[in-house]
């Protein structure tokens, strides 16, 4: 498609319940970015990927959280025994390229919509 | 860690050039300097980037002072919907995995 698609765009859960998040990036994009927006302006990265390869998964918690990436299926994040603290909205951006060069329009990420994830 | 300061606010009135400033005084030589708005809670919208040159599209231009330590972000003609928060991001292709990594930004209120 010719944007980023996220789903659902809103998800409610009580605490210690899974959630799942869906992101289709942008067809012909081979990078996809998560990233969590917990209060304004502050956005955290956790992962990318290139195609179905985990890419940076620096600021992935090390517990809870997963994500993927599969040929012909949308990406995926997803939350086991959700904390009250995983309450956010996250976001998830595509890009064609990291090579930047000059003028190149390539390398810029775009964003979806976002998921807003409430754990009560 | 973001490279950038900016200040946390700025207002602008309609109609006006909304100049937005951004230190990056650390910017090594093959970091790009990339803009970046979220309007409301909807996704980051991209702007515009830069590397040396100044630049121009239809949305805004960048001017990089020539020690590349700052830049401005320029909207030529504000609108109510250019209310926004703004973020100035310095990135390389090849560190850090070419993400975004986002400060805390420049909110900026265009008023009639």
């Amino acid at each position: 498609g010719e944007e980023v698609a996220q789903t659902p765009k809103h998800l409610v859960r009580g605490e210690g319940q899974k959630a799942k998040l869906y992101c289709a990036p942008i067809k012909g994009h081979s990078y996809v970015f998560w990233y969590q927006q917990v209060l304004k302006n502050e956005f955290k990265f956790l992962i990318s990927f290139q195609n179905e390869n985990v890419f940076d998964e620096t600021g992935m918690p090390k517990e809870r959280f997963s994500a993927k990436c599969l040929p012909n299926s949308p990406c995926s994040l997803e939350i086991q025994a959700t904390k009250l603290e995983d309450s956010a909205v996250y976001f998830c951006a595509s890009s064609h390229s990291l090579i930047l060069a000059g003028n190149d329009q390539g390398g810029e990420l775009f964003f979806g919509e976002g998921s807003r994830l409430t754990v009560l | 860690d973001a490279k950038t300061t900016q200040p946390p606010s700025m207002d602008c009135a309609e109609g006006r050039a909304a100049n937005l400033p951004c230190n990056h005084s650390t910017i090594s030589g093959n970091e790009y300097v990339y803009w970046y708005r979220q309007i409301h809670s909807q996704g980051p919208q991209y702007i515009i980037h830069g590397l040396k040159n100044n630049e121009t599209n239809e949305m805004a231009s960048l001017i990089i002072t020539e020690d590349r330590k700052s830049s401005t972000l320029i909207l030529p003609h504000a609108t109510l919907r250019d209310t926004a928060v703004y973020y100035c991001i310095v990135r390389s292709p090849y560190n850090q995995g070419g993400k975004l990594i986002f400060g805390q930004g420049t909110e900026l209120s265009v008023k009639p």
